[in-house]
């Protein structure tokens, strides 16, 4: 157990309505990850943190945001939300610094827009 | 830079029958390649993974996959398949852009039969 949670685990929206996803940590690790898991595409990288306030896209970071302001912290934000959208989303964190540190995965978010 | 093929969507073994998933990669350095499963409703758990040691990796409830670099593989195996074992399998490689983040590839769902 990485010490990583999600919330919300399953959220049902309407298109166009924002919607915010959290990731908490409690080891304090500098890498943090957001993916979104679809049937035939494997996991695709949002966005990622390297550190407080130190953000990047991803390969799908269209339609999407984040925020980091505290270690522990990484908020995924669906500005207007798409019924393309629906996905299940994992936050992933990364121990360390060298690059062959394993990536910790969370539970998972499931989110349904409508 | 980097990317696997997962050969087949699914794979049906029988119970006690041996476990082959295969995993191709693509990298034009050495690579660093990572097998994960997941459960239904979970996330993402690690299996094993090569870092340029050893060329046969063992990981968790037995299984193991091998390097080969002459034919760009990572091929995970478990002699004898157990019902538990049905999950969906992901083979992945390590980015060495900015990002350091894992490229997963679409899958591989395992089905047990009895």
């Amino acid at each position: 157990d990485a010490g990583i949670t999600q919330s919300p685990r399953h959220k049902v929206t309407e298109t166009g309505t924002p919607v915010t996803l959290r990731c908490h940590q409690t080891e304090n690790h500098r890498y943090m990850y957001w993916y979104r898991q679809d049937p035939g595409h494997g996991l695709r990288l949002i966005h990622y943190s390297y550190g407080v306030k130190d953000t990047d896209k991803g390969e799908v970071s269209d339609g999407y945001s984040v925020s980091r302001s505290k270690t522990e912290d990484f908020l995924l934000t669906l500005e207007s939300a798409t019924s393309s959208q629906t996905s299940v989303y994992f936050c992933a964190i990364r121990p360390g610094v060298s690059g062959t540190d394993t990536q910790y995965f969370g539970p998972g978010t499931r989110l349904t827009v409508l | 830079a980097q990317s696997v093929t997962q050969l087949g969507s699914h794979v049906s073994v029988s119970e006690g029958a041996l476990v082959l998933l295969r995993c191709n990669y693509s990298s034009s350095v050495p690579p660093y390649l990572f097998w994960y499963v997941q459960y239904p409703n979970q996330g993402l758990q690690l299996l094993l993974k090569y870092t340029s040691a050893a060329t046969l990796v063992k990981g968790i409830n037995g299984f193991e996959a091998e390097f080969k670099k002459s034919e760009t593989s990572f091929h995970l195996t478990k002699p004898s398949a157990h019902m538990s074992d049905a999950a969906e399998y992901f083979c992945a490689v390590k980015s060495f852009n900015r990002d350091d983040k894992i490229i997963f590839g679409k899958g591989t769902r395992l089905h047990i039969l009895p």
